[in-house]
C-alpha cells in the first residue's frame, strides 16, 4: 500500500525558508505519476504549489514560482519543498501527494517571529 | 487562474437525505484530448483529503456508490444519494486541465 508522510519545522520565522520532506513507501517516485504538494490555510482554501514529476520535471504554480523549489532523492525515494522569504501568510497545513490519490497527512506550519 | 464557484459553502443534511454540490468553472474544463480532469475531494475532520471522483463521473476504487459525479464543459454537479455520518467533512472539485491545477472554495456538509 502506498503510504506518504511529510515531516519538518512546524515553525518558521518571517523571510526564512520553509523545507518540508515527503517520504513514500509503497511506491518508487520514478516509475509513474507526478508528486505534488499542495496546501491548505486556515480556513477552506486550497492550494496547488506544484509537482515534480517521475521523470524528475517540475512545474510549480505562477503564484510561487520565484520562491519555489521542488526536488527529489530517489535513492531515498524522497522529494522535498523548498519556500523561501516566507511570510505570515504562508501558515498553512502542507500535504503531499500523488496527485490526485494518495495524500500525506498533512504538516502545519506556522510562520512567525 | 481557472476559478472554481462551489455552492451551497454549507450545506445541512439528515442522515438517509440526498443531498446536491455544485461546481462552476470560469472556463471549459473540456481537455484537447478529451478528457475533462474535474475530481471531487472530501476532507473528513483531521484527515487528509480523499479522492471520491475522478474524470468527472469515475468512481475512485472503494467509494460507496452512493457518490456519483456529473456534468460537462463548466457545470459539475456532485451527488450523494442518502447521506451518511461517515460523509460529513469539507467537499472539493479541483480541476486539472489548465494549468495550475485549482480547488473550488469547499462545501460543508453539516448534519441538521
Amino acid at each position: 500500500e502506498i503510504q506518504l508522510q511529510e515531516s519538518g519545522p512546524g515553525l518558521v520565522k518571517p523571510s526564512q525558508s520553509l523545507s518540508l520532506t515527503c517520504s513514500v513507501t509503497g511506491y518508487t517516485i520514478t516509475s509513474g505519476y507526478d508528486w505534488s504538494w499542495i496546501r491548505k490555510f486556515p480556513g477552506n482554501k486550497m492550494e496547488w504549489m506544484g509537482y515534480i514529476s517521475n521523470s524528475g520535471s517540475t512545474n510549480y504554480n505562477p503564484s510561487l514560482k520565484i520562491r519555489i523549489s521542488i526536488t527529489r532523492d530517489t535513492s531515498k525515494n524522497q522529494f522535498f519543498l523548498q519556500l523561501n522569504s516566507v511570510t505570515t501568510e504562508d501558515t498553512a497545513t502542507y500535504y503531499c501527494a500523488r496527485w490526485p490519490y494518495y495524500w500525506g497527512q498533512g504538516v502545519m506550519v506556522t510562520v512567525s517571529s | 487562474d481557472v476559478v472554481l464557484t462551489q455552492t451551497p459553502p454549507t450545506l445541512s443534511a439528515t442522515i438517509g437525505q440526498s443531498v446536491s454540490i455544485s461546481c462552476r468553472s470560469s472556463q471549459s474544463l473540456l481537455h484537447s484530448n478529451g478528457n475533462t480532469y474535474l475530481n471531487w475531494l472530501l476532507q473528513r475532520p483531521g484527515q487528509p483529503p480523499q479522492l471520491l471522483i475522478y474524470l468527472v463521473s469515475r468512481l475512485e476504487s472503494g467509494v460507496p456508490n452512493r457518490f456519483s459525479g456529473s456534468g460537462s464543459g463548466t457545470d459539475f454537479t456532485l451527488k450523494i444519494s442518502g447521506v451518511e455520518a461517515e460523509d460529513l467533512g469539507v467537499y472539493y472539485c479541483v480541476q486539472s486541465t489548465h494549468a495550475p491545477r485549482t480547488f473550488g472554495g469547499g462545501t460543508k456538509l453539516e448534519l441538521k
